[in-house]
């Protein structure tokens, strides 16, 4: 089945660091670029980082220098590290696969930033 | 960065027709944009490309009473034979590059509601 599955949310306190994992199955991945996307309860959609099949990253500016996303092609896994969390950062993150859209998605995990 | 305008909110009655709007601004026009819908509780789900042109690509899966189409900024999701289950937040979002980065930017989404 084609699909991926988040993992590492939780409750942590401000200036905490948290580590999500996206595990990919059913598809080459390697092939290709992928996402973190968060919604805060109540708002839109936000992109957060993406990386591409050669490994190049992105990021958006509410979170350079605070987030690293990286890969694991021989585990096909997804991780974004989360370092100096804020409560801004509270959401659920969700990961997603793009060819020249974000044609598939997980199902999300919660993050919540508070003491 | 590029600014995508959608109206908060639609309605209309199950089994009619209804139009949402994505507004790309100005000089970023010519922009494609895509679609997903997301369900109460549950993750996004990709509908469809739609670009300046007004051509467009579907997901898999996605019944052909969605449609797609484009005049001048706005990009359009028409569906008919409105259902109960089309009840849902429906996202648009567009990649971009600015300096060699890439990053990616989404609506503040329209809640339809099926009357």
């Amino acid at each position: 089945e084609v699909q991926l599955v988040e993992s590492g949310g939780g409750l942590v306190q401000p200036g905490g660091s948290l580590r999500l994992s996206c595990a990919a199955s059913g598809f080459p991945f390697s092939s290709y670029d992928m996402h973190w996307v968060r919604q805060a309860a109540g708002k839109g959609l936000e992109w957060v980082s993406g990386i591409g099949s050669t490994g190049r990253s992105y990021y958006a500016g509410s979170v350079k220098g605070r987030f690293t996303i990286s890969r694991e092609n021989a585990k096909n896994s997804l991780y974004l590290q989360m370092n100096s969390l804020r409560a801004g950062d509270t959401a659920v993150y969700y990961c997603a696969r793009s060819t020249d859209a974000f044609e598939l998605w997980g199902q999300g995990t919660l993050v919540t930033v508070s003491s | 960065l590029p600014v995508l305008t959608q109206p908060p909110s639609a309605s209309a009655l199950l089994g009619a027709s209804i139009k949402l709007t994505c507004t790309l601004s100005s000089e970023h026009s010519t922009h494609t944009i895509e679609w997903c819908q997301q369900r109460p509780g549950r993750s996004p789900q990709y509908i469809m490309k739609v670009k300046s042109d007004g051509s467009h690509s579907k997901g898999d899966g996605i019944p052909d009473r969605f449609m797609g189409s484009s005049s001048g900024a706005d990009r359009y999701l028409t569906f008919s034979n409105l259902q109960s289950d089309d009840e849902a937040e429906y996202h648009c979002g567009e990649s971009h590059t600015i300096d060699g980065q890439v990053g990616y930017v989404f609506g503040t989404g329209t809640k339809v509601t099926v009357l």
